[in-house]
């Protein structure tokens, strides 16, 4: 069974600061996905990365994927509010057929 | 410019009613999701769909059925609601490989009185 887990869960920081969000997961897989969820709302694709090595940015979110060590980052460079959502990354196993895994979120929020 | 359409942001049903969500996809996506999210609880795959009048039990299947008649439309039907069944509902759709991961619809808050 596909485990994936995030940590923090729970993140509060200043503005102006960096830090990094890990997902880590159980079993081979070079597909993850990162979503951002704000409060009441759906969630909306931030990044797709699909090889290992791969890169993503936009804006102050950066994503990268290590499929030998089976982790994804996700590194926030000089926080500002509107950062602040709950981050979700996904996995699609080898044999999950296309049915993503989700970790437990976490929830980020920057204050002024 | 709205992908994936779900039918209500927000329904309130009383025990024991026969409760339909619907969702719509512009996409032409094969795969097709529902998941219920819950606080401390992240998202949970109800039932999902790879093709038209196939489905596949999620991790928490039971009180739910789904339909899918036409490639765009998946239904979620919870069959006589429960309490227990308040909650966020978030539809979901892929293409068959989901090389670009899901687009989800805007949810639909459900609250069972």
């Amino acid at each position: 069974e596909l485990k994936v887990e995030q940590n923090p869960l729970f993140l509060s920081m200043q503005e102006g600061k960096n830090y990094t969000i890990y997902c880590n997961y159980s079993t081979t897989s070079d597909r993850l996905y990162w979503y951002r969820q704000d409060p009441g709302k759906s969630l909306e694709s931030l990044f797709v990365l699909l090889s290992n090595g791969a890169v993503k940015q936009e804006g102050r979110l950066m994503a990268s994927l290590d499929t030998k060590a089976r982790l994804s980052t996700l590194h926030i460079t000089a926080a500002v509010h509107d950062l602040s959502a709950t981050y979700f990354c996904a996995v699609d196993g080898e044999t999950s057929g296309s049915r993503l895994t989700f970790g437990e979120g976490t929830q980020l929020t920057v204050n002024p | 410019d709205v992908k994936v359409t779900q039918s209500s942001r927000y329904l309130v049903k009383r025990t024991g009613e026969k409760v339909f969500l619907e969702c719509v996809q512009d996409m032409d996506h094969e795969n097709m999701f529902w998941y219920r999210q819950d606080p401390g609880l992240g998202l949970r795959l109800i039932y999902f769909s790879y093709d038209v009048k196939m489905k596949e039990k999620g991790d928490i299947p039971e009180g739910y059925s789904v339909s899918r008649e036409k490639k765009e439309r998946f239904s979620l039907i919870l069959e006589s609601a429960s309490t227990n069944q308040t909650s966020m509902y978030l539809c979901a759709s892929s293409l068959w490989t989901a090389n670009y991961g899901y687009t989800f619809g805007s949810g639909t808050r459900l609250t069972v009185v």
